[in-house]
């Protein structure tokens, strides 16, 4: 069953292009951030992660850039594939402190 | 390692009952965080447990209880249910700042 809301922001990209998904954190004394991704029916995957002492890391066909002055946080993914599709979180938090704050999450779609 | 299992994956239940989650984290993992997720209010904190008590609690009423064994699998329990308490309850295990998710239990209240 769905897992994710109904009217959220879209982002449709063609197979094997890249994707920028973008997120907007609310607390500026955020000192830990992760991306996750939420498939249908599923929960919330960890893709990757980023301290405030960073403004950028990279996985495997991943990479978050962080952006401290205009809080703002980014999920680059190259070459997407269709097991991309997916709903987006960002998510902020304190090291230490127990309790995650998420974005709205974006709808990722892969068109063929 | 076996990754964060939750039970039930879903329940309907009616208004007015009680209902009780029940969340196993990864193997080691000592801290067990709940959010509920729903379409309007998206991702949100519940509580969070850490041998055994209770560190953080988000803003829910006092209907949403918790608990931790000395195992660390967690249960949570939310009393009188409204139809607004259907959604998606996550459990998540900590390691480290990281908390890796469960699949979840879909809820419906009728």
């Amino acid at each position: 069953g769905e897992s994710v809301g109904l009217h959220l922001p879209t982002l449709s990209v063609q197979e094997g292009d890249n994707s920028i998904i973008n997120c907007a954190y609310s607390n500026s004394a955020s000192d830990y951030f992760i991306w996750y991704k939420q498939e249908s029916g599923k929960g919330p995957q960890f893709i990757i992660d980023i301290r405030s002492n960073m403004d950028k890391r990279q996985g495997q066909r991943v990479t978050v850039l962080l952006n401290k002055t205009v809080k703002h946080l980014s999920l680059q993914i190259a070459a997407t594939q269709p097991g991309d599709s997916a709903v987006y979180f960002c998510a902020e938090t304190l090291q230490g402190a127990q309790k995650l704050v998420f974005g709205q999450g974006t709808r990722l779609t892969i068109n063929p | 390692k076996a990754g964060v299992t939750q039970t039930p994956r879903y329940l309907i239940k009616t208004r007015g009952q009680q209902v009780t989650l029940s969340c196993s984290p990864i193997s080691g993992h000592r801290s067990v965080s709940w959010y509920q997720q729903t379409p309007g209010q998206g991702l949100q904190f519940l509580f969070e447990y850490f041998s055994e008590t209770q560190r953080n609690k988000g803003n829910f009423p006092g209907r949403f209880s918790g608990r931790q064994f000395s195992n660390s699998r967690s249960e949570m329990n939310v009393s009188t249910l409204e139809l607004g308490d259907s959604a998606l309850y996550l459990c998540a295990s900590r390691a480290a700042d990281t908390q890796y998710f469960g699949p979840g239990t879909r809820l419906t209240v009728l």
